[in-house]
């Protein structure tokens, strides 16, 4: 089984400032890599995948990177909305989460 | 615009069966690959597995002994079940759709509903 390790669990960062979030494959999973986003009793929105391309409707503030066992996700200027949790999963072995980082306004 | 609703037994006795089924509208199941998630109260997601609109499936092989998906295409549904339930089994399950390029990468996702185990 592949295992995502995501950090930090936490982050506190104010609107307007850049995030910058990572996750880390136990083995390389290529670029089959996605980022999701969480509000508290919502289901998980589609960010990115392909480890950098923007889903459909995604905000060009959102950006990913990486390949193999390192991936990021940096949203440039943070916006009120974008507090939230974000999973990422890779998906080159089936499909595994990590356990996700929580961004929470400062 | 293609949307999921779960539907199924909010509770369920340690032992038994979990049963969910998801209802797609604003789009066929055809041509897709369709996706079971679950998060347990407070934590983090995990894939359950995923079913073909053809009837082709592939299971999270942790869940592999205890995992059935089936799909109607003519209802346009697709059914989860989960044998041998126990309280770890509680959790919120989703229903997704896949992305159309490839990959167990989920672009549309239902509610969730809360399955309870519980005697």
């Amino acid at each position: 089984e592949i295992v995502m390790t995501q950090s930090p669990a936490a982050l506190s960062l104010s609107p307007g400032e850049r995030a910058t979030l990572s996750c880390r494959a136990s083995q390389s999973v290529r670029s089959n890599l996605a980022w999701y986003q969480q509000k508290p009793g919502q289901a998980p929105r589609l960010l990115i995948y392909g480890a950098s391309t923007r889903a459909t409707g995604i905000p060009a503030r959102f950006s990913g990177s990486g390949s193999g066992t390192e991936f990021t996700l940096t949203i440039s200027s943070l916006q009120s909305e974008d507090f939230a949790v974000y999973y990422c999963q890779q998906y080159d072995r089936w499909g595994t989460f990590g356990q996700g980082t929580k961004l929470e306004i400062k | 615009q293609v949307q999921l609703q779960e539907s199924g037994p909010g509770l369920v006795k340690p032992s038994e069966t979990l049963s969910l089924t998801c209802t797609v509208s604003g789009g066929s199941i055809i041509s897709y690959f369709w996706s079971w998630i679950r998060q347990p109260p407070g934590k983090g997601l995990e894939w359950i597995g995923y079913i073909h609109y053809s009837g082709g499936t592939h299971y999270n092989p942790s869940l592999e002994s205890r995992v059935a998906m089936s799909v109607d295409t003519s209802m346009n549904q697709f059914s989860l079940k989960l044998s041998s339930v126990t309280a770890a089994d509680t959790a919120v399950y989703y229903c997704a759709r896949h992305i159309s390029q490839g990959g167990t990468v989920m672009d549309y996702w239902g509610l969730g509903t809360l399955v309870t185990v519980s005697s």
